[in-house]
C-alpha cells in the first residue's frame, strides 16, 4: 500500500526558514514523481512542483518557481519542501502528492495527510 | 498558467445525475489526455476519482466517469448520493511540462 506521511503542523514567524517533510513507504520511492500541492485556507488545489528521486529532475509552477525548493533524499525515500524566508501569504495546507502514469501520461494519483504551515507574527 | 475554470458550484437531489466542467486550453486540456479529477470532502485529503480523461481507480463507483471535448473535460455522477457531497477538482498537464488544477466545484446535494 502506498503511502505518504508528512511532518506535523508548524507556526513559523515571517522571515524564518522552514523545511516539511514527506516519507514514502510501499512502492520504489527513486522511481515515481513526487511533490507539493497548496491550499490556502477556503481556497482551491495549486500545483507547486515536482522531483524525480531517481535522478533529481525538478520542476516547478512558474507561480512557485523561486519561492521555495523542492529536494529529495533517495536513502530515507523523503521528499521536502523548503522556504528561506516565509511570509503570511505562505499559510496554507500542503499537501504531498505522488504521481502515477498510465498509457498516456502521469497524474497525481496518491495524498499525504497535509502539513498546516502558520505563518504569522 | 491559469486555473483551469470549472463552476463555483453545482446541485443535484440524490438519485439525479449532475455534470461538472473543466475548461482550459489547448496547451494543456485540448492537446493531453491526462485530465484527472479529484473528490475532497471537507477538512479532508483530496482523493482521485478519475484519470486519463475516464479511467477509475479501483474502488471508486462506476456512478462518477469522466469524458472531454476539445479544451473542455467532464465529471459526471450519476444516482447521485449524500456521500457524494464533496469539493471537486480537475487536473491537467500542461505543454510546459507541470500540472495545473482547476479552480474547484463545490457540490451540494439537496
Amino acid at each position: 500500500e502506498v503511502q505518504l506521511v508528512q511532518s506535523g503542523a508548524e507556526v513559523k514567524k515571517p522571515g524564518e526558514s522552514l523545511k516539511i517533510s514527506c516519507k514514502g513507504s510501499g512502492y520504489s520511492f527513486t522511481n515515481y514523481w513526487i511533490g507539493w500541492v497548496r491550499q490556502m485556507p477556503g481556497k482551491g488545489l495549486e500545483w507547486m512542483g515536482i522531483i524525480y528521486p531517481g535522478d533529481s529532475d525538478t520542476r516547478y509552477s512558474p507561480s512557485f518557481q523561486g519561492q521555495v525548493t523542492i529536494s529529495a533524499d533517495k536513502s530515507i525515500s523523503t521528499a521536502y519542501l523548503q522556504w528561506s524566508s516565509l511570509k503570511a501569504s505562505d499559510t496554507a495546507m500542503y499537501y504531498c502528492v505522488r504521481h502515477s502514469c498510465g498509457s498516456t501520461g502521469c497524474y497525481v494519483a496518491y495524498w499525504g495527510q497535509g502539513t498546516l504551515v502558520i505563518v504569522s507574527s | 498558467q491559469s486555473a483551469l475554470t470549472q463552476p463555483p458550484s453545482v446541485s443535484g437531489s440524490p438519485g439525479q445525475s449532475v455534470t461538472i466542467s473543466c475548461t482550459g486550453s489547448s496547451s494543456d486540456v485540448g492537446s493531453y489526455n491526462r485530465v484527472s479529477w479529484y473528490q475532497q470532502p471537507p477538512g479532508t485529503a483530496p482523493k482521485l476519482m478519475i484519470y486519463e480523461v475516464n479511467n477509475r481507480p479501483s474502488g471508486v463507483p462506476d456512478r462518477f466517469s469522466g469524458s472531454k471535448s476539445g479544451n473542455t473535460a467532464s465529471l459526471t455522477i450519476s444516482g447521485l448520493q449524500a456521500e457524494d457531497e464533496a469539493d471537486y477538482y480537475c487536473s491537467s498537464y500542461t505543454s510546459s511540462s507541470t500540472w495545473v488544477f482547476g479552480g474547484g466545484t463545490k457540490l451540494t446535494v439537496l
